[in-house]
């Protein structure tokens, strides 16, 4: 039974451009959520979404914005970005929105120069 | 909005002595949930307590919440190099919708732990 996987592992990105990353949930979950974890933080909540819609958001800009397909897995999508942006991306699925245990997957790192 | 802290941010232990770590909500939980991370490595579940004074253990882990639901800990008993990385407490926070609920983990900012022969 596959965990929690996303792609990619790194990526290097330039300033203005955009990016894109992908998370497949483990098997059985239906809800993704996003979270942005600079070096020697706590993980921040993106969004959550669930049956492809987002159900909740956090402070983030309208830069960044996901998409969560029929098959549960679901894409984060970041534009114009800007260095403060290099970071960790989880995506974490769980079953259902009512606050079940969350399974993260192992993260993109993304750096941008 | 939200704010959850922890303290320690870090600490160093020898291999058998004891750790805690303490974390605070700005507002009530719904319930909180605790996450290991190794170094490099991502957030990995350990535990959800959702009553108010609810003590949980694990082994050498325990877990308690707070009567008022606003704050936790987390206690390690003779803590091993095992135990190594950064414990995330996390509150949970559910929205109501007009479609169903919503929810939203809150991290709080974590303790490093360092655990040396």
């Amino acid at each position: 039974d596959a965990g929690v996987t996303q792609s990619p592992t790194h990526l290097i990105k330039t300033r203005g451009q955009q990016v894109t990353l992908r998370c497949s949930p483990k098997s059985g979950h239906d809800t993704v959520s996003w979270y942005q974890q600079a070096l020697g933080q706590g993980p921040q909540f993106i969004f959550q979404y669930y049956e492809e819609e987002e159900r909740q958001r956090g402070n983030f800009p309208d830069r960044f914005s996901g998409h969560q397909f029929p098959n549960y897995s679901s894409e984060l999508n970041v534009n114009a970005l800007l260095l403060g942006d290099s970071a960790l991306y989880l995506c974490a699925s769980s079953y259902g929105t009512g606050g079940r245990e969350q399974y993260f997957g192992p993260g993109t790192r993304l750096t941008v120069t | 909005g939200q704010q959850v802290m922890q303290i320690p941010q870090y600490q160093h232990v020898q291999e058998g002595e004891d750790f805690t770590t303490y974390c605070n909500s700005s507002t009530t939980l719904s319930n909180i949930q605790w996450y290991k991370q190794r170094p490099g490595g991502h957030p990995v579940f350990l535990i959800q307590l959702v009553k108010s004074g609810e003590v949980k253990k694990q082994k050498r882990l325990t877990f308690q919440f707070g009567e008022a639901k606003k704050n936790s800990s987390l206690h390690i008993t003779a803590t091993q190099t095992t135990d190594v990385g950064t414990y995330f407490c996390a509150g949970l926070g559910i929205r109501k919708l007009n479609t169903g609920t919503a929810s939203k983990l809150t991290f709080g900012t974590g303790t490093r732990l360092q655990v040396t022969l």
